[in-house]
């Protein structure tokens, strides 16, 4: 069973900072199956990424993802308030998985 | 623009089975996989299981024996029935519609319901 690890659990940066965040899985998956959300609190979450790199529609560019095998990023080039959230990346093999997700949160 | 809308009760008695019903709009549920995802609070998200229009089912492992889904597509409804519940399952249950073209991903939710167990 593939596990989906999350790091770090908490990202404390400023507005204008870049934002690095990581999903690791336990044995390589495809990049075509993962998929990074966005959910800020009392909202469901909104799709960001797919297939690793592709932006979902309406999603500022300052979001990009990258990564294979077992390592995907998901990199915020420069912080805007609204992008203080929790972050879950989600992969598909036999079935949809979450991670634990990242609190990104003001310093 | 699909929209969708959970309901039912908010409170349910351990040992009792929860049904929620999610309501779809704005496209039909005839395509793709309709499933139902959880929250509890504070914590992350958990898959629990989707339906797909032909009636195939996918079960979180982990919850399987206790999941029962099913679909009505005159009414463009699906439903979510969790059975012997526990304090464990107190959580926001989301519906979600899932999408594989080209990816796997939850692209339309509804704003989530919060399902209390309790006596």
């Amino acid at each position: 069973e593939i596990v989906l690890t999350q790091s770090p659990g908490t990202l404390s940066l400023s507005p204008g900072e870049r934002a690095t965040l990581s999903c690791r899985a336990s044995q390589s998956v495809s990049s075509t199956y993962l998929v990074w959300y966005q959910q800020k609190p009392g909202q469901a979450p909104r799709l960001l990424i797919y297939g690793a790199s592709n932006r979902a529609t309406g999603i500022p560019d300052r979001f990009s993802g990258s990564g294979s095998g077992t390592d995907f990023t998901l990199t915020i080039s420069r912080l805007e308030p609204e992008d203080f959230a929790v972050y879950y990346c989600q992969q598909y093999t036999s079935s949809p998985l979450f991670g634990q997700g990242t609190k990104l949160v003001i310093k | 623009q699909v929209q969708l809308q959970e309901s039912g009760p908010g409170l349910v008695r351990p040992s009792e089975t929860l049904s929620l019903t999610c309501s779809v709009s704005g496209g039909s549920i005839s395509a793709d996989y309709w499933s139902w995802i959880r929250q509890p609070p504070g914590k992350g998200l958990e898959w629990i299981a989707y339906i797909s229009e032909s009636g195939d089912t996918n079960y979180n492992p982990s919850l399987r024996n206790r999941v029962t889904l099913s679909l009505d597509t005159p009414k463009n409804q699906f439903s979510l029935k969790l059975s012997s519940v526990t304090a464990a399952d107190t959580a926001v249950y989301y519906c979600a519609r899932g999408s594989s073209d080209f990816s796997w991903f939850f692209d339309y939710w509804g704003q989530g319901m919060l399902v209390s167990v309790s006596s």
